[in-house]
């Protein structure tokens, strides 16, 4: 069994910047692509994001929603996912996990940490 | 972006009736490798999202037998044999056959 914990969420003026971390265990994290998913209130899950695995150079892509707005990365030696979210909006506010890839679906997803962005 | 459509987005249920989830795409959701990247999550209240079935019809391990899906191409449904108490919470369908991966809008599943 896999762990997956976010961390990093608050609340932001708009406009602001704002990092989350996903802290990965149980798995080879290098050998995976992982993806940030959020929720808005009342809203339908979004991909935000992806981060492939090693193989890829970890090479990046982003929702239209968030292009040159975030930037995701990780840290080999502490198994860690990140998001930079930067110019954030009122529409960014929402429960953001992050999810393991398993070819197809996502295989376990973190427990979520809450970004609100108001002034 | 492939649009995700379920029906309906409110399903009250008897405990022990059966209930029937759908989830349309407006593209055939059938990969050029022949699979079908279809997906269906549970989120019970305050909780993420937890994988049911992936690729259709298969089951995750742990998952009680009562739930089920089926479909192709389109059309795909998420059924519970005999819905228990533990059941209530939000499913939804995603597919992961075209890029980006898209979701349905949840379907609340609450008992009567």
């Amino acid at each position: 069994e896999f762990h997956l914990v976010e961390s990093g969420g608050g609340l932001v003026q708009p406009g602001g910047s704002l990092r989350l971390s996903c802290a990965a265990s149980g798995f080879n994290f290098n050998d995976y692509y992982m993806d940030w998913v959020r929720q808005a209130p009342g809203k339908r899950l979004e991909w935000v994001g992806r981060s492939r695995n090693k193989i890829k150079n970890y090479t990046a892509e982003y929702a239209a929603s968030v292009k040159d707005r975030f930037i995701i990365s990780r840290d080999e030696s502490r198994n860690t996912l990140y998001v930079q979210m930067n110019s954030l909006r009122p529409e960014d506010t929402a429960i953001y996990y992050c999810a393991r890839d398993d070819g197809g679906t996502y295989g376990g997803w973190g427990q979520g940490t809450l970004v609100t962005v108001s002034s | 972006d492939v649009v995700m459509t379920q029906s309906p987005l409110s399903l009250p249920v008897t405990l022990g009736q059966p209930a029937s989830i759908s989830c349309r795409s407006n593209q055939s959701l059938v990969h050029s490798d022949g699979n079908t990247y279809l997906n269906w999550f549970q989120q019970r209240p305050g909780q993420s999202p937890r994988r049911l079935i992936y690729k259709i019809s298969n089951r995750d391990s742990g998952v009680p037998d009562r739930f089920s899906g089926s479909g192709s191409g389109t059309d795909f449904t998420l059924k519970i044999n005999r819905v228990e108490a533990e059941d209530i919470g939000v499913y939804s369908c995603m597919q992961a056959t075209h890029w980006p991966r898209t979701f349905g809008q949840g379907t609340k599943v609450e008992i009567k």
